[in-house]
């Protein structure tokens, strides 16, 4: 069965500073990995998204993750915070079926 | 392309009443899965439907139903309504076919739904 882990329901960076998102999944069978982000009274808007074809994935507004393989990871980093990355993020692989299994989230706060 | 609409965006509902959302998908989209969402349970799969037929279902009460409609809209229905039915829900939309892991989930803005 698949499932994922967000390290750190909550992460704080000034403004400028690289951002770090921890998140470790497992997977009986090679999976497929995204990263959401929501925003405050919205739904859910995709960052990125692992499909095997490249260990490195570039996402949107400069966010990057990098699939590691031997530490079953997908951490989603940012070199510099914007204030306008202030929200709540999301790993998810898909089972199987295509279902989404989610991370339990972590907030980042960028203070200025 | 327009994305995923929901509709209502906000509903206040009383215990033991039922309620009915509903979601448009991306045009062309065929699948239309749901999510809820609380602070407690985070995001949680309910159902998948794939033209008009249930794909794939989460572990919910018989309570929590849906529907697809041949345009691919779709529908879910909660009955009975419970103090923890409070909650954001998400629909999503994709287009892919098959159903498999590598298809791309588009989600709508969600449905607030408080029960008092």
């Amino acid at each position: 069965a698949q499932s994922v882990t967000q390290l750190g329901s909550h992460v704080s960076v000034s403004e400028g500073a690289l951002v770090l998102l921890r998140c470790n999944y497992s997977s009986s069978v090679p999976p497929y990995l995204f990263w959401y982000v929501q925003y405050p009274n919205q739904g859910l808007q995709l960052l990125l998204k692992y499909t095997s074809a490249a260990t490195l994935v570039k996402g949107i507004n400069g966010f990057e993750a990098e699939f590691k393989k031997s530490e079953t990871s997908f951490h989603l980093t940012k070199p510099s915070a914007h204030m306008s990355d202030a929200a709540e993020y999301f790993c998810a692989v898909t089972s199987n079926t295509g279902k989404l299994i989610f991370g339990q989230g972590t907030t980042l706060q960028v203070k200025p | 392309k327009a994305g995923v609409t929901q509709t209502p965006r906000y509903l206040i509902k009383t215990r033991g009443q039922q309620v009915t959302l509903s979601c448009s998908p991306i045009s062309g989209h065929r699948s239309v899965s749901w999510y809820q969402q609380t602070p407690g349970q985070g995001l949680q799969f309910l159902f998948e439907y794939f033209s008009e037929t249930q794909r794939n279902k989460g572990n919910f009460p018989g309570r929590f139903s849906g529907r697809q409609f041949s345009n691919s809209r779709s529908e879910m229905n909660v009955s009975t309504l419970e103090l923890g039915d409070s909650a954001l829900y998400l629909c999503a939309s994709s287009g892919g076919t098959s159903g498999g892991p590598e298809e791309t989930q588009y989600f709508g803005p969600g449905t607030r739904l408080l029960v008092l």
